[in-house]
C-alpha cells in the first residue's frame, strides 16, 4: 500500500517568515495530492491541492509543488500568521473515489 | 456553502453497546467515507461507499462495523459491539471526484 512520510514533524517560524512542509509518497500511481490544515479539536480542511499534470498551483499566501519523478510534492506558506498554527497533513491519492491516506502531521507554530 | 454535517458531536457509551454515528454528505457529491482520528494520531481510512455499496474498507473495519445510506441524505456508520480502542474522532467525508470535504466529527468516548 502507499506509504506517505511528512517532514518536519514540527516546525517553529516567528511571524512573517515562511514556512515549507514536503510530502514523500511511494505509490507512482498517485494523481492527486492535497494538503489539509486542522486545528485544535477541528475538522481537516482542504486548503490547496494539485494535479499530477501541474507542477505548482498558488493560491494567494500558500502553495503546493509537485516532483512526481522524485515522488514528493511540498506546501509552502509565505508570511506566515498567528492563525496558521495548526497540523498540517499531506494526504496523496491514486484515483478519484480511492481513500486519503494520510501523513502522519506537522505541527506548525508561528510565533508573534 | 454546503457542508457535511455529523451527529452527535460526542457520544458516550459502554462496552459492548451498539453506537450508529450519522452524517449528511453535501448533497450533490457521490462518494462517502469514514475515517477515525485517535487523539494525536494520524487521520485513518475506514470504508468508502459509491453507488450504494461499498468500494473499498481497511483491515480497521471488520465485522463489528456496518455503514448504510438509509435514504438520499443520510450515511450512518455502526459499530455492533464497542472496544475500548474505539474511542476516537470519528470524520465522515464526501466528494464529488478528488476534493474530499470532512465534517465536524463525532467524538467518541467508549468506557
Amino acid at each position: 500500500g502507499e506509504n506517505v512520510e511528512q517532514h518536519p514533524s514540527t516546525l517553529s517560524v516567528q511571524e512573517g517568515d515562511s514556512a515549507v512542509i514536503k510530502c514523500t509518497y511511494s505509490d507512482s500511481a498517485s494523481n492527486y495530492f492535497p494538503w489539509y490544515k486542522q486545528e485544535l479539536g477541528k475538522r481537516p480542511q482542504l486548503i490547496i491541492d494539485i494535479r499530477s499534470n501541474v507542477g505548482e498551483k498558488k493560491d494567494q499566501r500558500i502553495a503546493v509543488t509537485l516532483n512526481k519523478t522524485a515522488k514528493h510534492f511540498s506546501l509552502h506558506i509565505t508570511e506566515t500568521q498567528p492563525e496558521d498554527s495548526a497540523v498540517y497533513f499531506c494526504a496523496p491519492i491514486v484515483a478519484y473515489g480511492n481513500k486519503l491516506v494520510f501523513g502522519a502531521g506537522t505541527i506548525l507554530r508561528v510565533k508573534s | 456553502e454546503p457542508e457535511v454535517t455529523q451527529t452527535p458531536s460526542h457520544q458516550v457509551t459502554q462496552m459492548g453497546q451498539e453506537v450508529i454515528l450519522r452524517c449528511v454528505p453535501i448533497s450533490n457529491h457521490l462518494y462517502f467515507y469514514w475515517y477515525r482520528q485517535i487523539l494525536g494520531q494520524k487521520v485513518e481510512f475506514l470504508v468508502s461507499f459509491y453507488n450504494n455499496e461499498i468500494s473499498e474498507k481497511s483491515e480497521i473495519f471488520d465485522d463489528q462495523f456496518s455503514v448504510e445510506r438509509p435514504d438520499g441524505s443520510n450515511f450512518t456508520l455502526k459499530i455492533r459491539s464497542t472496544k475500548l480502542e474505539d474511542s476516537a474522532m470519528y470524520f465522515c467525508a464526501s466528494s464529488v471526484i478528488y476534493e474530499q470535504y470532512f465534517g465536524p466529527g463525532t467524538r467518541l468516548t467508549v468506557t
